[in-house]
């Protein structure tokens, strides 16, 4: 079974459309997060969430909507696509949200290209 | 807030040499240390962490980090190579404070020649 699974995979799109990616664990853990992931490979936090609750909000444009319906699921909607979106989104997991079952379970990434 | 370099962006290595990959981090009290590897196309994998106790840490796929507290350093390491190793390794510093921002390094490219 998939730990921490996205939809979808790839994602081509138009500037000015909006879309979603979907995320979810089914490892019973409190935290989830949504991390970009460059061209450059680096990583960045975006946003993060305990039990449904928003816990860190990085600066991000306000275009990005993280929504999290229930514990096990935390999707992201972004609004008016730029170019600058284009990269691989990642959603993670953790029991905790800090400490040392902070160790996160990453899925295996949606590729957005922006057009 | 913590912080991390991985001053080698990419290693080139032959397949059954040795590894070792640097990592430093900044942080004020004990930090929670991770390696984690991305294989192409794929998400990441935590290979080990560390918090308190033996400061030699093993992990999976024969990997092993030291941390060096008077350099603030986790460095990760493997005695011999597989060609399978060829991934982005990623060092990263959690704390203990609820909330607090999981931060990663920039990454270390391993490329293993046969």
């Amino acid at each position: 079974d998939t730990a921490v699974s996205q939809t979808p995979k790839y994602l081509v799109t138009q500037m000015g459309n909006d879309k979603s990616i979907k995320c979810e664990q089914n490892l019973g853990h409190d935290t989830m997060y949504w991390y970009k992931q460059d061209s450059k490979k680096f990583l960045k936090i975006m946003f993060s969430y305990n039990n449904k609750e928003l816990i860190i909000n990085e600066t991000v444009p306000n275009r990005f909507s993280p929504k999290s319906p229930d514990k096990a699921h935390l999707n992201l909607h972004i609004n008016s696509l730029e170019l600058g979106d284009s990269a691989v989104y990642f959603c993670a997991s953790s029991q905790e949200a800090g400490g040392y079952d902070n160790e996160q379970f990453f899925g295996p990434g949606t590729r957005l290209t922006v057009l | 807030a913590q912080s991390v370099t991985q001053p080698d962006i990419h290693i080139t290595v032959s397949e059954g040499a040795s590894l070792e990959l640097r990592c430093n981090y900044s942080y004020g009290a004990t930090p929670y240390l991770f390696w984690y590897v991305q294989s192409p196309g794929q998400g990441l994998q935590l290979l080990l962490k560390y918090f308190s106790g033996d400061t030699l840490v093993q992990g999976i796929k024969g990997f092993e980090a030291e941390f060096k507290r008077s350099q603030s350093s986790f460095n990760l390491r493997k005695p011999s190579v597989h060609w399978s190793d060829a991934a982005e390794y990623f060092c990263a510093v959690g704390s203990d404070n609820y909330g607090q921002n999981f931060v990663f390094g920039p990454g270390t490219r391993l490329s293993v020649l046969p």
